[in-house]
């Protein structure tokens, strides 16, 4: 079945630091890849999304590529801020199809 | 659009209580609403898939006798956690499906169980 792995947090950074977080999936087919947010004490939100090969999703100042051949979604931004401490979620889902498949959830708290 | 709203967001309640926590699309019909279960610094696990209309179909594992969920009109499901003791106390997440929408699901905020 469809998966996705995710690196494992917690990540902290200084703030305006390079952020970046690995997703690889496995999936059957070409499914759409998802980067969600969770701030503390709230459900999800969609971050940014792409849907074919190729496709850059982008954010808020962050972005997710496509890539087919390494079967990859790293997310990622060239310089966070404080407001960017939460826990993102990699997720996938198979074309015409709702349900998500989640990664395990990375936390990642940016210092002043 | 496509605002999903849960409720309570916290709950506090002895053990051996019934607990019902509602989802309400706000603004769009759903006719595919999602509970999920989270645990501390842990990713979502789906728990079931409901319909409107009809029996939701309940991931493995999950006790439907537990966890009963009900969504009765296409803008209201309900998960009502029976006989809660302390080993039910987690984070619960609700989302729906939305037609024409650019994402598969929309999530509630969340509420947050505590059994004593």
């Amino acid at each position: 079945g469809d998966s996705v792995t995710q690196m494992e947090g917690p990540v902290t950074l200084s703030e305006e630091a390079f952020l970046t977080i690995n997703c690889t999936y496995t999936a059957t087919g070409y499914p759409s890849l998802f980067w969600y947010v969770q701030y503390p004490g709230e459900g999800l939100q969609l971050l940014l999304k792409a849907t074919k090969a190729d496709d850059k999703g982008s954010n808020k100042g962050f972005e997710a590529t496509y890539r087919k051949e390494t079967t990859s979604f790293h997310l990622e931004k060239g310089s966070v801020q404080v407001s960017d401490s939460a826990v993102y979620f990699c997720a996938l889902s198979d074309p015409g199809d709702y349900k998500l498949s989640f990664g395990a959830g990375t936390t990642v708290t940016v210092r002043a | 659009g496509a605002v999903v709203s849960q409720h309570p967001s916290w709950v506090i309640c002895k053990s051996g209580t019934s607990v019902k926590i509602e989802c309400r699309s706000l603004d769009f019909q759903a006719t595919t609403m999602f509970w999920y279960r989270q645990f501390p610094k842990q990713s979502l696990m789906l728990m079931a898939t409901s319909n409107e209309g009809s029996k939701a179909t309940y991931e493995q594992g999950v006790e439907k006798d537990k966890f009963l969920i009900n969504h009765a009109s296409l803008t209201l499901s309900t998960l009502t956690v029976t006989s809660a003791h302390p080993e039910d106390s987690s984070f619960y997440i609700c989302s729906a499906r939305a037609k024409l929408s650019n994402q598969p699901q929309h999530f509630g905020d969340g509420t947050r169980l505590s059994i004593l």
